[in-house]
């Protein structure tokens, strides 16, 4: 069984800051997902990466797939910032769907 | 935003009766499925389908089941609800279900179960 862990799980941070956040799973994937859950609860696909680098904006998203992790950046972070930031990971061609991380809240005070 | 709309938003019942969730979607999107959320826990998938009358288990599917009987609808039924099932559901649709298969969500579902 896949399992998709993040870190760290809370994370406050001031206007500006450089934030990371860290997803590790431990099969072999087809693709991983980011994904932001709004306060009022809504969910927004980010980014989806087989490899490499992928940004948009001041987000930027990294795999490495021999090591079996992926990192979130955001640059020169934001109040609007602020949710529940979760990786997800899809195993194989099958259409079963997506594993995921219990998410990373981020906190960005001003 | 991707037209998908999740009814009701919010429901509160009591143990032992029947609860249907609908998802309604209008992208014509072949693939669908049901995640429940829960504090602790990630999203995890109860069921799937990958087109009218195709449907198959996920990850926490006892209790529930599923009905397609159109493109446009995903139908989740509890059939005796406990308060176990308690939780948000979202609905999500994909165009592709494989490795390419980037999933828009519905807005959720709160169901409580008393």
């Amino acid at each position: 069984k896949n399992e998709v862990e993040q870190s760290p799980q809370n994370l406050t941070a001031q206007e500006g800051e450089f934030i990371t956040i860290n997803c590790s799973y431990s099969v072999g994937i087809s693709a991983l997902h980011w994904l932001q859950q709004h306060p009022g609860g809504g969910i927004v696909s980010l980014f989806m990466l087989s490899s490499g680098k992928k940004k948009h904006g001041r987000l930027i998203a990294t795999i490495n797939i021999q090591e079996k992790h992926s990192s979130l950046h955001i640059t020169a972070s934001h109040p609007r910032d602020s949710a529940v930031y979760i990786c997800a990971v899809k195993i194989g061609g099958g259409a079963d769907g997506l594993t995921f991380g219990k998410g990373t809240h981020l906190i960005i005070q001003p | 935003d991707a037209g998908i709309t999740q009814s009701p938003r919010h429901k509160v019942t009591e143990t032992g009766t029947p609860v249907t969730l609908r998802c309604h979607q209008t992208e014509n999107h072949r693939y669908m499925y049901w995640y429940r959320q829960d504090p602790g826990h990630g999203l995890r998938l109860i069921h799937y389908s990958y087109g009218v009358k195709d449907t198959d288990k996920g990850e926490v599917s006892d209790g529930y089941s599923v009905s397609r009987s159109k493109t446009e609808d995903f139908l989740l039924t509890l059939e005796s609800a406990t308060s176990s099932q308690t939780s948000v559901y979202f609905c999500a649709i994909s165009e592709r279900g494989d490795y390419n298969n980037e999933q828009f969500f519905g807005p959720g579902t709160r169901l409580t179960v008393l």
